[in-house]
């Protein structure tokens, strides 16, 4: 069984700090990362995506991907009250299709203003 | 505007009757799946389509059923022989390498 393994939280930051989200993941040949954020009965919403070893940095998200330890995080920088919310880590095996991808069980975020 | 439309929003089903939850596209992807989400819990596949008139299951199958008759649109059924069907359902489109959610529906048993 492949394994998205994510802390549940809740991860409380005040406002204007780095939040720090983790996921590490099983299957050692993954290709392909995502990063959704999700409010609180709303759908996924795709924030980032990284594929190859390093920083990839988009506005105030970081991606961070390690496929030797097969971990890979996500740092929001200068956080805001509207960043509360659920991180959903998404794994694929493939470069491409979706139906392969597993997702973890998510990240609550509280920014604390 | 492009995008995934889900309907309904919220859908209350009886014990024993089957329920359609409607996914439209205008995107033009090929690819589309539906997940199912339970509370503390990551998406789950239930099924997916690539091409038109084809279908697989995915993870948790049982107890529903779908079509693609058209590209831009794939139904799900969700059958009387699910036994525990309340969550909130997701129906997805991808143009190959990221997929782009619907605003979902919450389906509840009563």
């Amino acid at each position: 069984q492949k394994e998205v393994e994510q802390n549940s939280g809740p991860l409380s930051v005040p406002e204007g700090a780095i939040a720090s989200l983790n996921c590490t993941y099983s299957d050692r040949g993954s290709q392909s990362f995502f990063w959704y954020r999700q409010y609180s009965g709303k759908s996924p919403e795709l924030i980032m995506f990284i594929y190859s070893n390093g920083d990839k940095e988009d506005g105030r998200f970081t991606a961070q991907l390690n496929k030797a330890s097969q971990y890979v995080s996500l740092l929001i920088r200068d956080s805001q009250p509207s960043d509360s919310a659920t991180y959903l880590c998404a794994v694929n095996p493939f470069s491409g299709g979706y139906q392969k991808v597993t997702f973890g069980t998510g990240t609550k975020l509280q920014v604390i203003p | 505007d492009g995008g995934i439309t889900q309907s309904p929003k919220y859908l209350f089903r009886k014990e024993g009757q089957n329920v359609t939850l409607s996914c439209e596209q205008n995107l033009n992807h090929d690819a589309m799946y539906w997940y199912r989400q339970d509370p503390g819990q990551g998406l789950r596949l239930i099924y997916y389509s690539q091409i038109v008139n084809d279908f697989q299951k995915g993870d948790i199958a049982e107890g529903y059923s779908v079509s693609r008759e058209k590209k831009e649109s794939f139904p799900l059924t969700v059958t009387s022989a699910q036994k525990n069907p309340t969550a909130f359902y997701l129906c997805a489109s991808s143009p190959g390498f990221e997929a782009f959610f619907g605003q979902g529906t919450r389906l509840t048993v009563v």
